[in-house]
């Protein structure tokens, strides 16, 4: 089966930096994707990992290490519009099927 | 570019009624597309596949006669709600996959906000 863990809720001060895990447990294991999600509105994209090591991309940066399951997204120079649902997704191959299984979320609240 | 919508944006309907959302890809071809099912407070939890020509893959515990999902043309996938309950209140995403020879990203629609009083 597929299993994804990241904490529930983070609170961070603008300005700041802040760091959101992720693991996960998966047969298929394909990729992992990072998705922002504001309430009320459909996800997008922030960043994808296939091979161990860090992504870099402006403020918001991504490392994966496969042999752990494990995963963060790293968000510097933190902005009042930063607090979303930070949603750890991976994409799982067993079964034959190519489908993204979601994490519960992280809900990041920055503060003043 | 890679733009998903859905229709509609908003939903009410009354218990017993069936209920149908539109998913379109309006600048590239998706051979699969897919549906998901958001509680509030909860993540994104997948419904089920659609594949252009073929029956959609239902994931386990998902009625498939009661999520009815057409995959017409490679830009139009739609999922009818029947027999609409007030527990089938929710917001239903969909989402695309580009028909690229390498591609990875899954683009989502805006959601639709179904309430079923």
């Amino acid at each position: 089966g597929q299993n994804i863990d990241q904490p529930t809720e983070m609170t961070a001060t603008e300005g700041a930096i802040v760091q959101i895990n992720c693991t996960y447990q998966t047969s298929g294991f394909n990729g992992l994707f990072w998705y922002q999600q504001h309430a009320g509105e459909a996800p997008t994209f922030l960043s994808y990992n296939v091979l161990d090591g860090l992504e870099e991309k402006g403020r918001f940066s991504s490392f994966l290490s496969r042999s752990k399951g494990y995963s963060y997204l790293l968000l510097k120079e933190l902005q009042m519009k930063d607090s979303a649902s930070y949603l750890c997704a991976v994409r799982d191959l067993s079964g034959g099927y190519n489908k993204l299984i979601f994490g519960a979320g992280t809900r990041l609240a920055v503060h003043p | 570019g890679a733009v998903v919508s859905q229709h509609p944006s908003r939903v009410i309907c009354k218990s017993g009624t069936s209920v149908k959302i539109e998913c379109r890809s309006l600048d590239f071809q998706a051979t699969t597309m897919f549906w998901y099912r958001q509680f509030p407070k909860q993540s994104l939890m997948l419904m089920a596949t659609s594949n252009e020509g073929s029956k959609a893959t239902y994931e386990q515990g998902v009625e498939k006669d009661k999520f009815l999902i057409n995959h017409a043309s490679l830009t139009l996938s739609t999922l009818t709600v029947t027999s609409a309950h007030p527990e089938d209140s929710s917001f239903y995403i969909c989402s695309a996959r580009a028909d690229r020879v390498v591609s990875y990203e899954q683009y989502f629609g805006p959601g639709t906000r179904l309430t079923v009083t």
